[in-house]
């Protein structure tokens, strides 16, 4: 039982290229979330699906798109990055609403 | 969810109970408060919740005032490494509660 996996754990991208964060989950859990953290700060949600097949934007949005491509599985794209976008970013799921979240590892993303 | 505000940083003697308040006075009846911690470059922990009675677990003691308009918790022997970032949330069980927003926290330093 891995819990939550992120892949990859570190990435450097240049101004303008695309990427896909994955993330996954071995706990049957229906709800995930993608967050960033930038430094000193608290995590912020981007998006969260609260159930396959279903995704909504959560505080900070633009600039990402998302996948709910199974139960298992909830990916982050960002089609042409930013420098702003340089940030921590953890994926998390939780089983029903109301029960704990957990979390991955992170990926530290810098855009140059 | 309710809004919930907490001290930027606080310090603490290693082997003393480390308290830490939590402001949600905007708080409604159906929802929890939720304590969360980040250890430098991790994942956030779940620590413990509670709706309104005081819980303990083998973590910490949650301390929840009787107008539930803040919260206490109390780790109650600190150590070296519970030394992170400790995040209050409320959030509502019901269905529709799926967002789970992280303030900045609480930066704890628990010194020798």
């Amino acid at each position: 039982n891995a819990g939550v996996t992120q892949t990859p754990k570190f990435q450097v991208l240049k101004t303008g290229q695309s990427m896909t964060l994955q993330c996954a989950q071995d706990m049957n859990h229906n709800s995930m979330y993608w967050y960033r953290q930038d430094p000193g700060m608290g995590l912020r949600l981007i998006y969260y699906s609260a159930s396959e097949g279903t995704t909504d934007k959560g505080e900070v949005p633009n600039g990402y798109n998302v996948s709910r491509l199974n139960k298992r599985e909830f990916s982050l794209r960002l089609e042409s990055a930013a420098p702003s976008q340089t940030s921590v970013y953890f994926c998390a799921s939780r089983n029903r609403d109301g029960e704990t979240q957990y979390f991955g590892p992170g990926t530290r993303l810098l855009v140059l | 969810d309710a809004k919930t505000t907490q001290p930027p940083s606080m310090d603490c003697a290693e082997g003393r109970a480390a308290n830490l308040p939590c402001n949600h006075s905007t708080i409604s009846g159906n929802e929890y408060v939720y304590w969360y911690r980040q250890i430098h470059s991790q994942g956030p922990q779940y620590i413990i919740h509670g709706l309104k009675n005081n819980e303990t677990n083998e973590m910490a003691s949650l301390i929840i005032t009787e107008d539930r308009k803040s919260s206490t918790l109390i780790l109650p022997h600190a150590t070296l490494r519970d030394t992170a970032v400790y995040y209050c949330i409320v959030r509502g069980r019901n269905t529709g509660g799926f967002k789970t927003i992280f303030g900045a926290g609480t930066r704890l330093f628990v010194k020798a």
